[in-house]
């Protein structure tokens, strides 16, 4: 099982700030199988990049993702207040699918 | 924009079993991989399993092998989890959610992320 890490757990910031998240995994992985998601209270996960660096649809361009191989980071380039919420990174390409235990992302 | 439709919250006695539904608007159904994954009161995401719309192969964490079944009707466009023997440890949101499948040297996987979710729906396992 990949056993995906992730820092902080929680990450004070103001809007208009920049914020990097991290997630580093216990075995390589392709970036075709690494995504973020966005999740709210009260709400579903939402898909925010996939395949490491890839924005999914709707999503604003402050957001990107890097990385290959262990170490993926999101960075959000000038936060917004719709921007607080819990990330979670995850892997798609070996079973069973893991996710990291998030980092909350929250208004300093 | 597909949408994923999870039948409604339900409460169960420890020992019972549950079946949760997530229906698809989308023709194209069979295209994609069908997932399964829970979220207990205020913690995180845990994958449950998969099924492959297509052919019906499924993939489960080894956590929950002895005891979730998961299913498909296209006829329906519907998937189905069945999560027998529940304990107050299950008390959680079911989220389906839907992938792209990747193929390649002769295995085909998850990939592209989960980028269609349901609503979820919360089982509450009481005594």
């Amino acid at each position: 099982e990949i056993l995906l890490t992730q820092s902080p757990g929680t990450l004070s910031l103001s809007p208009g700030e920049r914020a990097t998240l991290s997630c580093r995994a216990s075995q390589s992985i392709h970036n075709r199988y690494l995504a973020w998601y966005q999740q709210k209270p009260g709400q579903a996960p939402r898909l925010v990049i996939f395949s490491a660096s890839s924005r999914a649809s709707g999503i604003a361009d402050r957001f990107s993702g890097s990385g290959s191989g262990t170490d993926f980071t999101l960075s959000i380039s000038r936060l917004e207040p719709e921007d607080f919420a819990v990330y979670y990174c995850q892997q798609l390409g070996s079973s069973p699918i893991t996710f990291g235990q998030g980092t909350r992302l929250e208004i300093k | 924009q597909m949408q994923l439709v999870q039948s409604g919250a339900e409460m169960k006695q420890p020992g019972a079993s549950v079946k949760v539904s997530c229906k698809a608007s989308t023709y194209l159904f069979t295209t994609y991989n069908f997932h399964w994954v829970r979220q207990a009161p205020g913690q995180g995401l845990e994958w449950i399993g998969l099924v492959n719309a297509y052919t019906g192969e499924t993939r489960r964490a080894q956590k929950f092998q002895r005891r979730v079944t998961l299913t498909r009707d296209t006829s329906r466009a519907t998937v189905y989890m069945d999560l027998s023997s529940l304990g107050s440890e299950d008390t959680a949101v079911y989220y389906c959610a839907k992938s792209q499948r990747y193929c390649g040297g002769g295995s085909c996987y998850s990939a592209f992320g989960m980028d269609v979710w349901g609503q979820g729906t919360a089982v509450t396992v009481y005594s």
